[in-house]
């Protein structure tokens, strides 16, 4: 398996873009989480999902940030509208049941 | 507290042993776990332990738990230079094992 994938691995814009970051999770784990990283705050989960259904959305800071996943193998983490403090990298991970989670190399996101 | 605490850094000399600390909050946690991040990558996970352990050893990794003073340690046995990167303990929180809160994470740098 090629393991979670995610893209774009690295993403530069400017304030007030909408940023759309994407994941792929292992094929068969029912379970998807997106995290952040910051030096500051250091590893934080946002939301996870299972069955493709939002279970926990506690850790979203604002309303800016929104998440889906229409299918078991596609999620979307969307910024709209990006602001330097979202600069971070944004990690993506997938689980199957209750099991250990496995990360993706992560997206670096820079918001100028 | 609510964090999960882990000392900042450690440096270690190549085939010495190394040993991570971690103090966790949740003594309802069901599997507590260690992750590694190299520099620019994801969170690897290294392994687990279940709450109802007191130890578990997997090649060079020995993980203690003590649940009476919610210490978790990581002990790498003759650390090499590879091992050098960020180490982070995890806890599942509020018996839910999927919602993961990660601990501040641990530099470790091995000298040749």
């Amino acid at each position: 398996d090629a393991g979670v994938i995610q893209s774009p691995r690295h993403e530069v814009t400017e304030m007030g873009q909408e940023v759309t970051l994407r994941c792929k999770p292992i094929s068969g784990h029912d379970y998807l989480f997106w995290y952040r990283q910051t030096m500051m705050r250091g590893l934080e989960l946002l939301i996870y999902f299972n069955n493709n259904v939002p279970i926990d959305d506690s850790g979203m800071p604002e309303d800016r940030f929104s998440a889906k996943m229409p299918n078991a193998s596609f999620s979307t983490l969307k910024i709209q509208p990006s602001e330097p403090r979202d600069s971070a990298v944004y990690f993506c991970a997938s689980s199957l049941g209750q099991g250990s989670q496995y990360f993706g190399p992560g997206t670096r996101l820079l918001v100028l | 507290g609510e964090d999960v605490e882990q000392s900042l850094f450690l440096s270690v000399r190549e085939g010495d042993s190394s040993v991570i600390n971690c103090t966790y909050t949740d003594s309802s946690s069901t599997y507590l776990y260690w992750y590694k991040q190299e520099p620019g990558a994801g969170l690897q996970l290294l392994t687990y332990i279940f709450s109802n352990m007191d130890m578990k050893q997997d090649q060079r990794l020995t993980v203690l738990l003590n649940k009476k003073d919610k210490h978790l340690s990581l002990r790498i046995a003759d650390t090499q230079t590879g091992d050098s990167a960020i180490y982070f303990c995890a806890e599942s929180r509020g018996g839910a094992t999927n919602k993961l809160i990660f601990g501040t994470g641990t530099l470790l740098a091995v000298q040749p």
